[in-house]
């Protein structure tokens, strides 16, 4: 069953803009992460951001996550044509260490 | 990839018949996992394992069972493949260092039944 829900399903930019791509969930969570996913290949995790944290960083990636809303978003900055890919929020919750994958936002960079 | 060999990449078979699929692992890591990832789904968790002969049930494991006998390796069996299993099947694998909760995948197997 899916927890976390990303939005939007898709998304179409210029290089050089930024991406936006959020992701609610459900019920309380130990932590969120999200991963990429390039077209043919296994999932890459990106980054992990715990319920205690307000904010974290990677490179030109920076993940928010607002438990009072329940939801997260990831900013890619200055985006590329090589960030064109399909990333997934992915929610660890109660006593399970195995996190649940969301259906993931398809993103394109046109150069 | 994480170091996660997936065997075969590609496989088309036929309805009725077992499938094995094989992970490969080279650095001891504890805990492995299979999914599912099917379009409008999303990736969906099979069965995992966190070590020699402990398996686990995930949320779409009808018509699947794993075996584990070494660490390296985690089995994926297909008894009798039906349409409806046909998918690209994902290996992950939780590094000891980080914990559980954090997963890499290997590259997939696409697998097509007739």
């Amino acid at each position: 069953s899916q927890q976390g829900e990303e939005d939007p399903q898709a998304l179409s930019i210029q290089e050089g803009e930024n991406a936006t791509m959020n992701c609610s969930y459900k019920t309380s969570i130990n932590n969120l992460q999200w991963y990429r996913q390039n077209s043919g290949r296994g999932l890459v995790h990106l980054i992990l951001i715990r319920s205690n944290e307000r904010e974290k960083h990677s490179g030109r990636l920076r993940v928010t996550l607002d438990t009072s809303k329940k939801s997260s978003s990831l900013l890619i900055t200055a985006s590329r044509a090589a960030d064109t890919a399909s990333y997934f929020c992915a929610t660890v919750s109660g006593g399970s260490y195995i996190p649940t994958f969301g259906r993931g936002t398809s993103l394109i960079v046109h150069p | 990839d994480a170091g996660i060999t997936q065997s075969p990449r590609h496989k088309v078979t036929e309805t009725g018949t077992p499938v094995t699929l094989r992970c490969h692992q080279t650095e001891n890591h504890r805990y492995m996992y299979w999914y599912r990832q099917d379009p409008g789904h999303g990736l969906r968790l099979i069965h995992y394992s966190y070590g020699v002969k402990d398996t686990d049930k995930g949320e779409v494991s009808d018509g699947y069972s794993v075996s584990r006998s070494k660490t390296e390796d985690f089995l994926l069996t297909l008894e009798s493949a039906t349409s409806s299993q046909t998918s690209v099947y994902f290996c992950a694998i939780s590094p000891n260092r980080e914990g559980p909760d954090t997963q890499y995948f290997g590259p997939g197997t696409r697998l097509t039944v007739l």
